[in-house]
């Protein structure tokens, strides 16, 4: 049992290239969610999803996109890097299940740093 | 828009002290609320989650507390550890969300470094 796992750990771009970052869990988990964390800034949603083939924006959207084909896949897209796109990125994911707390919790993978110049 | 304040953004205490961290939130409308632990580098782990309609939970020498009519809640260390020291932060889960049953949207404080010296 893996968790959650994300590829790279480390990625350098120059602007206006695209890459993609990886996010996999095995513990088929319905929701998972991809934050960027900022140095004074905390940790923000960018995206998430319920279910494959279910995605929803978060709070700072915009620049990446993600799909949910599978239950255990959550790629996060970069279409143009950008400057602003510098963070270390998390990918997380947790059970649906109402009012069991146990099954609320996130789990985290180790995270993406990424720059871009 | 919801907001988690987290104050002081750092702690350096020596070893054998009783923590007591803060956490405070704009919006009573929660869902539940998460305490994690960050060390350097790695990435987060859940030590704790209080769904909106319980007051406590327990987990060793942790013990988070929740008050949501007052927008607060508090991460308790007993007999704190050099092994401790981390960065520790606190999350809610919106309540418009509830009907999903989950935790998926998290709103997060900016955290607290806690520093255990030996």
């Amino acid at each position: 049992n893996a968790g959650v796992t994300q590829t790279p750990k480390f990625q350098v771009l120059k602007t206006g290239q695209s890459m993609t970052l990886q996010c996999a869990q095995d513990m088929n988990h319905e929701y998972m969610s991809w934050y960027r964390q900022d140095p004074g800034m905390g940790l923000r949603l960018i995206h998430y999803s319920v279910g494959a083939g279910i995605t929803d924006q978060g709070e700072v959207p915009n620049g990446y996109n993600v799909s949910r084909s599978t239950t255990e896949d959550f790629p996060l897209r970069l279409l143009s890097a950008a400057p602003s796109q510098t963070s270390v990125y998390f990918c997380a994911s947790s059970y649906r299940a109402p009012g069991i707390v146990a099954k609320n919790i996130q789990y985290f993978g180790a995270g993406t740093r990424l720059s871009v110049l | 828009k919801q907001e988690v304040t987290q104050i002081p953004a750092a702690l350096s205490v020596p070893e054998g002290e009783n923590l007591v961290l803060n956490c405070s939130f704009t919006d009573s409308a929660i869902y539940n609320l998460q305490w994690f632990r960050q060390d350097p580098g790695k990435g987060l782990t859940s030590l704790l989650l209080i769904q909106s309609s319980q007051r406590e939970q327990t987990s060793g020498r942790l013990n988070a507390s929740l008050d949501k009519s007052s927008g607060r809640s508090t991460l308790y260390i007993a007999a704190s550890q050099p092994g401790d020291s981390a960065t520790y932060l606190c999350a809610v889960s919106l309540d418009k969300v509830s009907t999903q049953g989950g935790s998926e949207k998290l709103v997060f404080g900016k955290g607290m470094k806690l520093t255990v010296n030996p």
